[in-house]
C-alpha cells in the first residue's frame, strides 16, 4: 500500500527556511495519477492547505495565496520523494507539517512533523 | 477566504446518531460535489473518512455517511461509538480559477 515518510528540521530560526522532505513508497511521485501535497495544522490556523505537485506529462504545481510568494515544493524522481521550502519563517508559521496524497481529498498522510520557529 | 464553518463541539451517547455540519459559501461547498471529511485522534493525523460529498473509502464504516444541501455539507455518524470520540473536519474545493481549497475549524465529537 502507499506510504508516505517525512523527514526534516524540528527547529528553525526566523527568517531562515523550513525545508521537510516527504519520502514515498509503494507509488511513483511520478505517476499520472498521483498528486502530492503539503499541509499543516496549528492552533491559531487550524488546517491550512499549502501547495501541491503532480506530473501529466510535464510536472505542474499548485500554492495557497497566503504562502505563494514564499513556497516552493520539488519533486525528486531520483529518490521517489518531493520536497517543502518554506522562506522567511516567522514564529507565525510554527505547526505541524504533514505531507498528504490526494486530489481534491487527502486518503494518505504522513506522520507529521512538528516545526518550531524561534531562536 | 475564510474556513469553513463548523460547530466547535457535539456530544451524543453511544448508540445515538448526530451530525455535524461545515457551512461554506456558494464559491466553494455550494459549487461543487468536493467536500471530504476527516477524523483526527489526539497527536494523529487526519483519516479520510467521506470524499466527493458521499463516497466512503474502502475500510471506512458505514455508520459514516456525508450529504450536502445547498451550502452546507453535513457528516452522519450513526451508532455512535466510544472510538468515534475524536475530533473532524471538513473540507472542500475552493478553487475557480486557480486551484485551491479550505478546511473547516473542526469540530469535537465528545461521546458521553
Amino acid at each position: 500500500q502507499v506510504q508516505v515518510q517525512q523527514s526534516g528540521p524540528r527547529l528553525v530560526k526566523p527568517s531562515q527556511t523550513l525545508s521537510l522532505t516527504c519520502a514515498v513508497s509503494g507509488d511513483s511521485v511520478s505517476s499520472n495519477s498521483g498528486v502530492w501535497n503539503w499541509i499543516r495544522q496549528s492552533p491559531s490556523r487550524g488546517l491550512e492547505w499549502l501547495g501541491r505537485t503532480y506530473y501529466r506529462s510535464k510536472w505542474y504545481d499548485d500554492y495557497a495565496v497566503s504562502v505563494k510568494s514564499r513556497v516552493t515544493i520539488n519533486p525528486d524522481t531520483s529518490k521517489n520523494q518531493f520536497s517543502l521550502q518554506l522562506n522567511s519563517v516567522t514564529p507565525e508559521d510554527t505547526a505541524v507539517y504533514y505531507c498528504a496524497k490526494g486530489n481534491y481529498a487527502f486518503d494518505i498522510w504522513g506522520q507529521g512533523t512538528m516545526v518550531t520557529v524561534s531562536s | 477566504q475564510s474556513a469553513l464553518t463548523q460547530p466547535a463541539s457535539v456530544s451524543g451517547s453511544p448508540g445515538q446518531s448526530i451530525t455535524i455540519s461545515c457551512t461554506g459559501t456558494s464559491s466553494d461547498v455550494g459549487s461543487y460535489n468536493l467536500v471530504s471529511w476527516y477524523q483526527q485522534q489526539p497527536g494523529k493525523a487526519p483519516k479520510l473518512i467521506i470524499h466527493e460529498g458521499t463516497k466512503r473509502p474502502s475500510g471506512v464504516s458505514n455508520r459514516f455517511s456525508g450529504s450536502k444541501s445547498g451550502n452546507t455539507a453535513s457528516l452522519t455518524i450513526s451508532g455512535l461509538q466510544a472510538e468515534d470520540e475524536a475530533d473532524y473536519y471538513c473540507c472542500s474545493y475552493a478553487g475557480s480559477i486557480i486551484f485551491d481549497v479550505m478546511f473547516g475549524g473542526g469540530t469535537k465529537l465528545i461521546v458521553l
